[in-house]
């Protein structure tokens, strides 16, 4: 089946603790990229990357970090968490950038205390 | 920034009764694209229409295009229960695969 997945799902933390969100897909997509959702605010991108070893910026990447070694994965870091970065996060993917459908997964309720 | 901007916020009807929803942006596009959220869970694609097209149908959805009103509208028809989720417009402005979402519509369908 092709999916986008993430782990952890769910996950509670404490301000400053390393952490990293798993992104995988397996549809051999170019294009992947990480949203955060928030009340009021809606899906902004954070990070995107065109293809392994290529990431740039979305708008509001400050605090986050992310790496493409490989062209399925797409993990998030955040390096020292706050409490301003508690958020639904979502990792999608696309055939190519701006090619038409990109696949969500189901995404990660963080909560940073 | 959003570029778009969705109306109405939220809207409850009734099983049967059609759902239609409106977006609006503010740059020149490629394509628009239909998104549903159920609650707190990952968005699922429902439909693109393109900058020459002015109306596309999937189903039980039509959507429409304005490209001189910078307007989009969704329309679901003999809505159900589980039709009930948060729908969201979006464009790629940019064409860089940035997905520029509009705040959303709460659908609830009552059973």
């Amino acid at each position: 089946e092709a999916q986008v997945t993430q782990n952890p799902r769910y996950l509670i933390t404490v301000t400053g603790k390393k952490l990293t969100v798993t992104c995988s897909q397996n549809m051999n997509h170019e294009y992947m990229s990480w949203y955060r959702q928030d009340p009021g605010l809606g899906l902004r991108q954070i990070y995107y990357s065109m293809n392994v070893e290529v990431t740039d910026k979305g708008d509001v990447p400050e605090g986050y970090k992310v790496s493409r070694k490989e062209k399925r994965n797409f993990p998030l870091i955040l390096e020292s968490p706050s409490p301003n970065q508690t958020s639904l996060y979502f990792c999608a993917s696309s055939r190519d950038r701006g090619v038409e459908t990109q696949y969500f997964g189901p995404g990660t309720r963080l909560l940073v205390l | 920034s959003q570029q778009g901007e969705e109306d109405p916020q939220a809207l409850s009807i009734q099983e049967g009764e059609n759902a239609t929803m409106n977006c609006s942006y503010k740059t020149s596009i490629n394509n628009l694209q239909w998104y549903r959220q159920n609650s707190g869970r990952g968005l699922v694609h429902l439909i693109l229409i393109r900058s020459n097209e002015r109306e596309k149908h999937s189903g039980r959805l039509r959507v429409t295009l304005d490209t001189s009103k910078k307007s989009s509208s969704l329309l679901i028809t003999a809505s159900r229960a589980a039709d009930t989720a948060s729908y969201f417009c979006a464009t790629d402005p940019s064409n860089t695969g940035k997905l520029i979402f509009g705040q959303g519509t709460t659908l609830q369908v009552k059973p």
